[in-house]
């Protein structure tokens, strides 16, 4: 089976752009996990999916936003880009809601540098 | 509140063994997993205990629970210079309507020749 796959890995945008993130799930995995890596935080839940339906959301701004399709892919926004969302953003999929047992895989993840 | 702890750094000898520990405070986690991450990569699971176990053993890993302490420890057997990495520990938490991890900072272990 094939793993989590994400795309672009790596970024460079500019302050106040806008960036969309995509990520494939493991096949059979509904859920989608975002998060954010960064030297000083470490690694921060940013939100989940699960049938296409935002069942969880970290503390993070509105201009990070998300979405889910019928084929469990997702896509992550982060719009008005800052210097401090440079990052290191990991997806991870699995079978059912993380937290209710199901083990989640991460994928390579996506290197965004904001100049 | 929501916190897991590791120490930072570990530096052994290849063919030690390797132990490393984290605390967590959610006694309601049910899953405690440790990941790998190598430089420029992913998170890699490497194995993971149900809060009910007290030991998991698989191949070279050793995974120690101490549910009355709230410590989790991951033991490397023989430990080879390709495990050096970052270690994180992680607990699954319920959240909202779903869940999340909750990691510590890592700890990254060197292997020396």
């Amino acid at each position: 089976k094939a793993g989590v796959t994400q795309t672009p890995r790596y970024l460079i945008k500019t302050r106040g752009q806008q960036v969309t993130l995509s990520c494939s799930p493991i096949s059979g995995h509904r859920s989608v996990s975002w998060y954010q890596q960064t030297p000083g935080q470490g690694l921060q839940f940013l939100f989940e999916y699960f049938s296409e339906t935002q069942r969880n959301k970290g503390n993070f701004p509105g201009r990070f936003s998300g979405r889910q399709f019928s084929n469990s892919r997702s896509e992550m926004n982060v719009s008005t880009l800052e210097l401090g969302d440079s990052a290191l953003y990991l997806c991870a999929s699995s079978q059912g809601l993380a937290g209710a047992g199901d083990t989640q895989y991460f994928g390579p993840g996506t290197r965004l540098t904001v100049l | 509140g929501e916190d897991v702890e590791q120490s930072l750094f570990l530096s052994v000898r290849e063919g030690d063994s390797s132990v490393i520990n984290c605390t967590y405070t959610d006694s309601s986690s049910t899953y405690l997993y440790w990941y790998k991450q190598e430089p420029g990569a992913g998170l890699q699971l490497l194995t993971y205990i149900f809060s009910n176990m007290d030991m998991k053993q698989d191949q070279r890993l050793t995974v120690l629970l101490n549910k009355k302490d709230k410590h989790l420890s991951l033991r490397i057997a023989d430990t080879q210079t390709g495990d050096s990495a970052i270690y994180f520990c992680a607990e699954s938490t319920l959240y909202n309507q779903g869940g999340k991890l909750i990691f510590g900072q890592g700890t990254e272990l060197s292997v020396k020749p």
